[in-house]
């Protein structure tokens, strides 16, 4: 049982160049998230998805886009990255009944657009 | 807009003493808190919850308060180890229940030996 698994965990992006973070869990969770987590800062919401087919927009949804294909993934993409995109990625699942302990985080993909 | 946020950005304590964090938050809809610590390098750790219909949680060493008159929540830390050198942020869920969690800016803790 992985928990929640991102890549990569580092990533040195020119402007203007493109990629996508992977996320998956083999929790079988129906709800999965992507944040996004600036220097001395508390966590900012990108997207989200309650189930597989559907997703929605969080706090600072601009310059990303995501797909939700199958329940165990959830991949963000960055079409033309910008220096104000590098930040510390972090993806998290949880089940049905939202409570903490059931909200788990990926150890963070470091994304560095220069 | 919702907001969550953190009263002090750094917190310094000794060794065996009390710790107290505190956050404030906007979103008087929210029923649920949450905080989490986070190492230096890693993702966000559960520490504990509550529900907005609780004041007050325990768990180990650590004790959530919940005051909804003035909106704020607290995470006491009992005899503080250097293992909770730490950065601890809370977080509400607002008005909804799809599990979005809104941060707080975050306190570091640090414990001196």
């Amino acid at each position: 049982n992985a928990g929640v698994t991102q890549t990569p965990k580092f990533r040195i992006l020119k402007i203007g160049q493109s990629m996508t973070l992977q996320c998956a869990q083999d929790m079988n969770h129906n709800y999965m998230y992507w944040y996004r987590q600036d220097p001395g800062m508390g966590l900012k919401l990108i997207y989200y998805s309650v189930g597989a087919g559907i997703t929605d927009k969080g706090e600072v949804p601009n310059g990303y886009n995501v797909s939700r294909s199958t329940t165990e993934d959830f991949p963000l993409r960055l079409e033309l990255a910008a220096p104000s995109q590098t930040s510390v990625y972090f993806c998290a699942s949880s089940g049905e009944v939202v409570s903490g302990n059931t909200i788990y985080f990926g150890e963070g993909s470091w994304l560095t657009v220069v | 807009g919702e907001s969550v946020g953190l009263h002090l950005p750094t917190l310094s304590v000794q060794e065996g003493d009390n710790s107290i964090i505190n956050c404030a938050y906007s979103n008087s809809a929210s029923d649920y808190f949450i905080w989490y610590k986070q190492e230096s390098g890693k993702g966000p750790q559960f520490i504990i919850d509550i529900r907005s219909n609780m004041d007050k949680r325990q768990g180990q060493r650590v004790t959530v308060l919940l005051n909804k008159t003035v909106k704020h929540l607290s995470l006491q830390i009992a005899a503080t180890q250097p293992g909770d050198s730490a950065v601890y942020f809370c977080a509400e869920t607002g008005s909804s229940n799809t599990g979005k969690l809104i941060f707080g800016q975050g306190t570091t803790l640090q414990v001196k030996p």
